[in-house]
């Protein structure tokens, strides 16, 4: 099955810096990458996704890369603000299966 | 749009108590809703794949008849922790996918947090 290993599992930057989160994941037939932000003690929202056939997509100031051949994807928060502190998870959904899998998570601190 | 309801949101029960969550796709039908399990401070962690109309397909280590999970209509799924005790205790979300086919987003509803006496 699918496995999904995300870094680092905490991440603390000053308010305006860019902050960086990556993902590997293990299954080549892999083709979606949603990005999920989850406050404390809320639902995970999806914040942006990513298809297999697209190599970069961006919304504002978060923006998600894949590189497909290294089986790796990365979310780029840029400006960011204290409302950005919250827990962000990646995601992997393989072709063959039904499910995402889900990375460990990184706690985002943004300091004012 | 994209809207998933769950409730309760909050549990407080005696052990030994059975407890029942709704999980509801408002404004889509879902064909396939999904059921996390969520400890403190750690990832989402998928508990069973809930098809409308068949029986739920559990992941391993999940035990199908302590977590009973019915979805009998494109619109609602149930899971039931039956005889629940305090290892039980935890966030328990569910979430929906808009349409078939792997690559398409899931939307989660708000979460349920069981606490078991």
């Amino acid at each position: 099955g699918e496995n999904v290993e995300q870094h680092p599992s905490t991440l603390s930057v000053q308010e305006g810096d860019s902050a960086v989160i990556k993902c590997t994941y293990s299954d080549s037939a892999s083709n979606y990458f949603p990005w999920y932000k989850q406050e404390l003690g809320k639902r995970p929202q999806l914040i942006i996704d990513i298809r297999s056939n697209v190599g970069e997509k961006k919304d504002q100031r978060i923006a998600v890369t894949l590189n497909k051949t290294a089986k790796h994807f990365s979310l780029h928060i840029t400006e960011t603000q204290p409302e950005d502190s919250a827990v962000y998870f990646c995601a992997a959904y393989g072709n063959a299966g039904n499910m995402l899998t889900f990375g460990g998570g990184t706690r985002l601190m943004v300091k004012p | 749009g994209a809207v998933v309801s769950q409730h309760p949101s909050w549990v407080i029960c005696k052990s030994g108590t059975s407890v029942k969550i709704e999980c509801r796709s408002l404004d889509f039908q879902a064909t396939t809703m999904f059921w996390y399990r969520q400890f403190p401070k750690q990832s989402l962690m998928l508990m069973a794949t809930s098809n409308e109309g068949s029986k739920a397909t559990y992941e391993q280590g999940v035990e199908k008849d302590k977590f009973l999970i019915n979805h009998a209509s494109l619109t609602l799924s149930t899971l039931t922790v039956t005889s629940a005790h305090p290892e039980d205790s935890s966030f328990y979300i569910c979430s929906a996918r808009l349409q078939r086919g792997s690559n398409q987003p899931q939307h989660f509803g708000d979460g349920t947090r069981l606490s078991i006496l």
